[in-house]
């Protein structure tokens, strides 16, 4: 069974518009991510939250807000989409509690914005 | 700034031959360091990380990795790759200001296994 599900697989939206990507982790992990894959750039890193509280932006706009609706769910909504958004949304999560703690991905959100 | 490198894109090696995949990292304090893997259509995976201590580190799959200070570098071995060992690799510093968690990553090498 998938421990860290994506909703959904692939998407595909239009400049200008709204969508919100899904993520739900059932590892009892106390922290989330967001990280982004784009053609030709590292993995990069977005958000992170710890107990549903925001601990780290490293996002420039504010078109992308995570949203966090309970402990084990993360969503990321974005806002007037531009054709740059276009990338693989991974969430992750972790068990943070003493040092650094190995980060579980899931399979990822490939967005297309046309 | 902290920084990965992965100075190789692609590497082919052929079914049991030996692997080596390269990895520079740049932070100023002691980094905790990591290699994941990302199979077709799948999300990363784990392979294995060093925090202290021994500075070779075992992971999956008969995956190792060693850690050098002093060349600023974590390099992944194996010594007999597997034609399923194909996929990308990357490496990944945690990191940055503060008390961060984010994992700062390398671009990714491209493992393929010929038979």
């Amino acid at each position: 069974d998938p421990k860290i599900i994506q909703k959904p697989k692939y998407l595909v939206a239009v400049t200008g518009s709204e969508k919100i990507l899904i993520c739900e982790q059932y590892l009892g992990h106390n922290a989330m991510y967001w990280y982004r894959q784009s053609a030709k750039k590292p993995l990069e890193f977005m958000f992170s939250y710890s107990y549903q509280k925001l601990m780290d932006n490293q996002t420039a706009s504010s078109r992308f807000q995570p949203q966090s609706s309970k402990k084990n769910h993360l969503d990321l909504q974005i806002t007037a989409l531009k054709p740059d958004d276009s990338a693989t949304y991974f969430c992750a999560s972790s068990q943070e509690d003493r040092g650094p703690a190995e980060q579980f991905f899931g399979p990822g959100t490939r967005l297309t914005v046309l | 700034a902290q920084s990965v490198t992965q100075p190789d894109a692609r590497v082919t090696v052929s079914e049991g031959a030996s692997l080596q995949l390269r990895c520079k990292y740049s932070y100023s304090a002691t980094p905790y360091l990591f290699w994941y893997v990302q199979y077709p259509r799948q999300g990363l995976q784990m392979l294995l990380k060093y925090y202290s201590g021994d500075p070779v580190v075992q992971g999956v799959n008969g995956f190792e990795a060693e850690f050098s200070k002093s060349d600023s570098s974590f390099h992944l071995r194996k010594a007999s790759v597997h034609w399923s060992d194909s996929a990308v690799y990357f490496c990944a510093v945690r990191g940055g200001t503060g008390n961060t968690r984010k994992l700062i990553f390398g671009l990714g090498t491209t493992l393929q296994v010929q038979p």
